[in-house]
């Protein structure tokens, strides 16, 4: 199926310091997502993304969280200033119709 | 508040025999509902997908049926295989809008 790409796979940190997400989605696709996984638990909803817009954002996505995607390039989840509960696997997904969406291979964010 | 219920948390059948995964959910403005199956490690791979204008949808050994007036929906796995081992989420969306996903089921076939 279509291939999202997410950089970096693995990233650790100091609580407290900036951290960006990159996530390189399908490249006709309109449509571009975040969500937050904890071991052994579902996904869980944190933004969506269209047109150069947020359109919708859950209660877990926190004034420190910011998302954009300048002039076509990544879509990107920036953290600032990270906490201990922001480690998890965070997946990006897109979608062309806002239908199916493909979900990339996820960037494991350990806060220490 | 839980959107997506799903059942079982885990199942263990035979290879060849048929698995079944339910899920149930609340909000009647869904109106798209996928299957994904993660392995350990992995991103969630869409599987199969319905919406409400059908009330099964096949796809070889994969078939959703689903059931508007009861707000349930589940995912057959017909002549399992081992390699069909995996976390399986069933997930309710509006268009465009986010997925809620379910708590997942983790499936083993036993060889």
């Amino acid at each position: 199926g279509p291939k999202v790409l997410q950089i970096p796979s693995h990233q650790i940190i100091d609580m407290g310091q900036m951290v960006t997400l990159n996530c390189d989605p399908v490249s006709n696709h309109l449509y571009f997502y975040w969500y937050k996984q904890i071991l052994g638990q579902q996904m869980e909803f944190l933004v969506n993304f269209y047109n150069g817009k947020v359109m919708e954002k859950s209660k877990l996505f926190k004034d420190q969280f910011s998302v954009e995607r300048p002039d076509g390039s990544y879509f990107t989840l920036k953290i600032q200033p990270t906490a201990l509960e922001d480690s998890a696997v965070y997946f990006c997904a897109s979608s062309f119709l806002g239908d199916e969406q493909y979900f990339g291979p996820g960037t494991r964010l350990t806060v220490l | 508040q839980q959107q997506v219920r799903q059942s079982p948390q885990s199942l263990t059948v035979w290879e060849g025999e048929t698995a079944i995964l339910n899920c149930s959910y609340e909000d009647s403005t869904f109106d798209y509902f996928p299957w994904y199956h993660q392995f350990p490690g992995e991103s969630p791979a869409l599987l199969i997908a319905i919406r409400p204008v059908s009330n099964k949808k096949e796809d070889g050994r994969f078939t959703i049926f689903f059931n508007k007036r009861e707000k349930k929906f589940s995912l057959h796995i017909a002549d399992s295989q081992p390699g069909d081992s995996a976390t399986y989420f069933c997930a309710a969306s509006r268009r465009a809008d986010r997925l809620t996903f379910g708590k997942g089921t983790q499936l083993i076939i036993q060889p």
